[in-house]
């Protein structure tokens, strides 16, 4: 078990719909970063927070956005869903710089 | 921007035998490189890492060795079990305070009893 929580596990949701996706980072950990892993495109980087900041973006949609609150847990949100956007999210946390990541066990989402 | 190939992206050996997985990346800029582990419905699990300033490690059946002007790295299990049995993912991270990292496509290792 890493210590990182991911909720929910599943998500199934139609076109059009917005949701929101849970983390808890390990405990200690400043850094949260979001994941997305899909068939295709594999372990993609979308967006980076350290102590409630953003630090970095990757390859984010205009229609996703995150936040970090001040007890570190994180959540992204996912609106205008498009089929396309089915995946499995992943959330991982490190201490903050140079320290290795720890991945949780993610959100399945499945858009119909 | 950073990209990461990896081969083979299936690779099936007997139990007892060693396992090698070869990644290469393009930005020298790279100086860290990780290696997850992925077993069905869980998330990618470090199993190993290194730093730039570093030829090879190893831990226990684990190694990983890493070639900085040829830009390539590589896992090698030995002696391999039935539960190495997953997908592996080698990563390269840019470093300078945060770890955007770059993922390979994954190796499926199925070892067979």
């Amino acid at each position: 078990d890493s210590g990182v929580t991911q909720t929910p596990k599943h998500l199934i949701t139609a076109t059009g719909q917005r949701v929101t996706l849970r983390c808890s980072p390990r405990s200690g950990d400043l850094s949260v970063y979001w994941y997305q892993q899909s068939l295709d495109q594999g372990l993609q980087f979308l967006i980076q927070y350290y102590n409630g900041e953003e630090r970095a973006k990757g390859n984010i949609l205009e229609r996703f956005s995150a936040q970090q609150f001040p007890d570190l847990h994180s959540e992204l949100n996912l609106s205008s869903l498009e089929l396309g956007d089915s995946a499995l999210y992943f959330c991982a946390s490190s201490v903050g710089r140079n320290s290795p990541l720890h991945f949780g066990n993610g959100t399945r989402l499945t858009v119909t | 921007g950073e990209n990461v190939e990896q081969h083979p992206s299936t690779l099936s050996v007997q139990e007892g035998d060693s396992a090698v997985i070869k990644c290469t990346y393009s930005d020298s800029a790279s100086n860290y490189f990780p290696w997850y582990k992925q077993e069905l419905g869980k998330g990618p699990q470090l199993i190993i890492d290194i730093r730039s300033n570093v030829g090879e490690k190893k831990d226990q059946r684990i190694a990983v060795t890493l070639n900085k002007t040829a830009k390539h790295f590589s896992l090698h299990i030995t002696e391999t079990q039935p539960e190495d049995s997953a997908v592996y993912f080698c990563a390269a991270g840019e470093g300078a305070g945060s770890y955007q990292l770059t993922f390979g496509k994954g190796t499926k290792l199925s070892v067979i009893p």
